[in-house]
């Protein structure tokens, strides 16, 4: 079946513009998640929801992230005033319910950013 | 969240056994010992979870010490498909935001 997809593959901003990358997860997923990978390094949490509900946003590194998954599906991660520092993987990943910890999570291929 | 200790690299040839080790010498009683890898260019993939007992599924073995503070992943027979970033992750059973925490992982290189 289709995986978590993630658009665009790649996107290229210049300092200061606004951006937003999309992430479809597996129909029927109730969890989402949000991470950012700086080169080199392991994934870095940014934020999670369980349906709708944003229930924890404690990664997003400034208020210039912003993510929201209005209708419980569908999830836009939105970074305003872009900086350089923001270059990055930005990695979706869903798991079907929240009832149990060790349901796996299931990760698109994510967005590559690049900040001008 | 627990720490996990893992090799920065290694190194196998194909159609040979690899054994990546994790150290977790923190871990509580209630945490399970997840693995992930990520292909290049690709998100992280799961690949298989245990608490004390050892599990096998068809990408590779967990062998978790009587302890639990270390546990080995087991590849097989490495092909050069497993070349990746394997990460080593504890996650508790009622964990808040069911988070994912990623260390650096081990990256493995398989020799044609």
């Amino acid at each position: 079946g289709a995986g978590v997809s993630q658009s665009p593959r790649y996107k290229v901003a210049k300092r200061g513009q606004d951006v937003a990358l999309r992430c479809d997860p597996i129909s029927g997923h109730v969890s989402l998640f949000w991470y950012q990978q700086a080169l080199g390094q392991g994934p870095e949490f940014l934020t999670y929801f369980q349906n709708e509900a944003q229930l924890d946003k404690s990664g997003l590194p400034s208020d210039r992230f912003f993510a929201e998954r209005p209708e419980g599906s569908v999830s836009t991660l939105k970074i305003q005033r872009t900086q350089q520092e923001d270059s990055a993987v930005y990695l979706c990943a869903s798991s079907l319910s929240r009832a149990n910890s060790n349901q796996p999570q299931h990760f698109g291929d994510g967005t590559r950013l690049s900040i001008l | 969240d627990a720490k996990t200790t893992q090799p920065n690299s290694m190194e196998s040839n194909e159609e040979e056994p690899v054994h990546l080790p994790c150290n977790h010498s923190t871990i509580s009683g209630t945490d399970y010992i997840h693995w992930y890898r990520q292909l290049p260019s690709q998100g992280p993939e799961y690949v298989i979870h245990g608490l004390t007992s050892n599990v096998n599924n068809r990408m590779a073995s967990l062998a978790i010490a009587e302890d639990r503070k270390s546990s080995t992943l087991i590849l097989h027979r490495a092909t050069l498909r497993d070349a990746a970033v394997y990460y080593c992750i504890l996650r508790g059973p009622q964990g808040g935001s069911e988070k994912l925490v990623f260390g650096k992982g081990t990256k493995l290189t398989v020799n044609p």
